[in-house]
């Protein structure tokens, strides 16, 4: 199965600055069709995730462009710019390449 | 507009049988596989498996190749979960998602409790 890595496991940060997570693979994600079928998300306290970015670095319909998505291969960066007080949550990398489909460990992002 | 209404909370004995509902609107639901995701209490996200809305055709994650049933009723727009012989470590939330699109239902919390 492959495995992906988040780094950090949490994140501190102050409003306004920008806030950087990682997310590696055990395998390269790119699938035979071309694309990479890596996505990111945000599961805000008591809610259900929602998708932020899809393959790798398209926001999905009503995210800001605050989330940058970026990487190829098995190295992958969502980036946060300007942090907000409503992006605190804990954020999920998911690859939809390889079978079974599979989660990132999380990162909880903090607001200082 | 878009959404994945689930059923109610449930609480259930070990070894007995439940059954979550997932009912979608705002688009043509064969148009989209649905997914389980499954998640404990205080833990992350595990993927449970998808089924294909056109065939019916389960695919299950490891972990979920016994006890769980992945089911449809397309004239009604809505997909199912099914528990079997349930376990105190079934006590979690369930997700079921639109796949691909990014749209979740609200979650179902399961507690397996004697």
């Amino acid at each position: 199965d492959v495995v992906l890595t988040q780094t950090p496991v949490s994140l501190s940060v102050t409003l306004g600055d920008q806030a950087s997570i990682s997310c590696r693979s055990s395998q390269s994600l790119e699938y035979s069709d071309g694309y990479t079928y890596l996505e990111w998300y945000l599961q805000k306290p008591g809610q259900s995730p929602q998708l932020l970015i899809y393959e790798v670095s398209n926001r999905f319909s009503g995210v800001p462009d605050r989330f940058i998505g970026s990487g190829s291969g098995t190295d992958f960066t969502l980036k946060i710019s300007r942090v907000e007080p409503e992006d605190l949550g804990v954020y999920y990398c998911f690859q939809a390449t390889h079978d079974p489909l599979t989660f990132g460990s999380g990162t909880k992002l903090e607001i200082k | 507009q878009i959404q994945l209404v689930q059923s109610g909370p449930e609480l259930k004995k070990p070894g007995e049988s439940l059954k979550i509902s997932c009912k979608a609107s705002g688009y043509t639901f064969t148009d989209y596989a649905m997914q389980w995701v499954k998640q404990a209490p205080g833990k992350g996200l595990q993927y449970m498996g998808w089924i294909n809305t056109q065939t019916g055709k389960p695919t299950y994650a490891d972990d979920f190749k016994e006890r769980f049933v992945f089911s449809l009723e397309t004239s009604a727009s809505t997909a199912y979960l099914q528990i079997n012989n349930l376990k105190n470590e079934d006590t979690a939330t369930y997700f079921c998602a639109r796949a691909p699109g990014g749209y979740w239902g609200q979650g179902v919390m399961v507690t397996v409790s004697s």
